[in-house]
C-alpha cells in the first residue's frame, strides 16, 4: 500500500552515464515532483508536473530530463552525469498544499 | 520570493527535557507552513501544517508549532522527547497561489536525544 514508491533506492554509477529515476504515486494526486537533497542534506525543488504538463523548472540543467506517461507517474532522466549530480533524488505528489514524499533514491557518480 | 532560515543546524537534548527547533520565513505573500521530519535513511514525512484558523497546530506525537504572523515564525515544540523523537526536522513554506506548490525548505535541524 506504498503511497509514493521510487525505484531504484541507490544508484551507482560512473561520470559521463546515463540513467533513469522512476517514480509512482497511487493516492490518485494531480501534482507530482520532484527535489534533490544534497550531502548537506538541503532540499530543493526541481520539477512539478501537473497533470503530465510540466508547472515548475528550476533553472536544472538541460541534462536532466523529467518525463510524466501519466498522473501517476514521473520519471526523471539524468545524462551526461556529472560528480556534482550526487544526491539523494526525492519525488513527492500532492492534491493541494500537502505533499507526499518518496523514500529517496540515493544517487552516486563516481 | 519566500527563504526559510533554521537557525539551529544541530540541537542535542536529553531525555524527557523540551525542545524548541526554531524557524523564520520570509515572503512577500502569504503562506502556509510546515514541518516535516527525516528519520535516518528515510524519506519525508509530514509532521505538521497550518494552513489557516488556530496558530497552534498539533501533531499526534506530542510536536506542536505556532504560526506567529508579526515575527514571521513558526517554531516547532515538544514539552518532553523521546529516543524516537532522534531525525532531521525541515521548515517549509509554500505561497498559497494556486499553480505553484512548490516548497521552500530550510536547511534542516539535526534533533539528537541524548539517554
Amino acid at each position: 500500500d506504498t503511497a509514493v514508491s521510487q525505484t531504484p533506492k541507490y544508484l551507482v554509477t560512473q561520470m559521463g552515464n546515463d540513467k533513469s529515476i522512476k517514480c509512482e504515486q497511487n493516492l490518485g494526486h494531480d501534482t507530482m515532483y520532484w527535489y534533490k537533497q544534497d550531502s548537506k542534506k538541503f532540499l530543493k525543488i526541481m520539477f512539478s508536473y501537473n497533470n503530465k504538463e510540466l508547472i515548475i523548472n528550476e533553472t536544472v540543467p538541460n541534462r536532466f530530463s523529467p518525463k510524466s506517461p501519466d498522473k501517476a507517474h514521473l520519471n526523471l532522466h539524468i545524462n551526461s552525469l556529472e560528480l556534482g549530480d550526487s544526491a539523494v533524488y526525492f519525488c513527492a505528489s500532492s492534491q493541494g498544499f500537502e505533499q507526499f514524499f518518496g523514500p529517496g533514491t540515493r544517487l552516486t557518480v563516481l | 520570493a519566500q527563504s526559510v532560515t533554521q537557525l539551529d543546524s544541530q540541537v542535542p537534548v536529553f531525555e524527557e527535557a523540551p525542545v524548541e527547533l526554531r524557524c523564520n520565513y520570509s515572503s512577500s505573500v502569504s503562506v502556509y507552513l510546515f514541518w516535516y521530519v527525516q528519520y535516518p535513511n528515510q524519506g519525508l514525512q509530514l509532521l505538521l501544517k497550518y494552513l489557516s484558523g488556530s496558530t497552534l497546530v498539533e501533531s499526534i506525537n506530542g510536536f506542536e508549532a505556532e504560526f506567529n504572523k508579526s515575527q514571521t515564525s513558526f517554531h516547532l515544540r515538544k514539552p518532553s522527547v523521546h529516543i524516537s523523537d532522534t531525525a532531521e526536522y525541515f521548515c517549509a513554506v509554500s505561497d498559497q497561489g494556486f499553480g505553484n506548490e512548490k516548497l521552500t525548505f530550510g536547511t534542516g535541524t539535526r534533533l539528537t536525544i541524548i539517554p
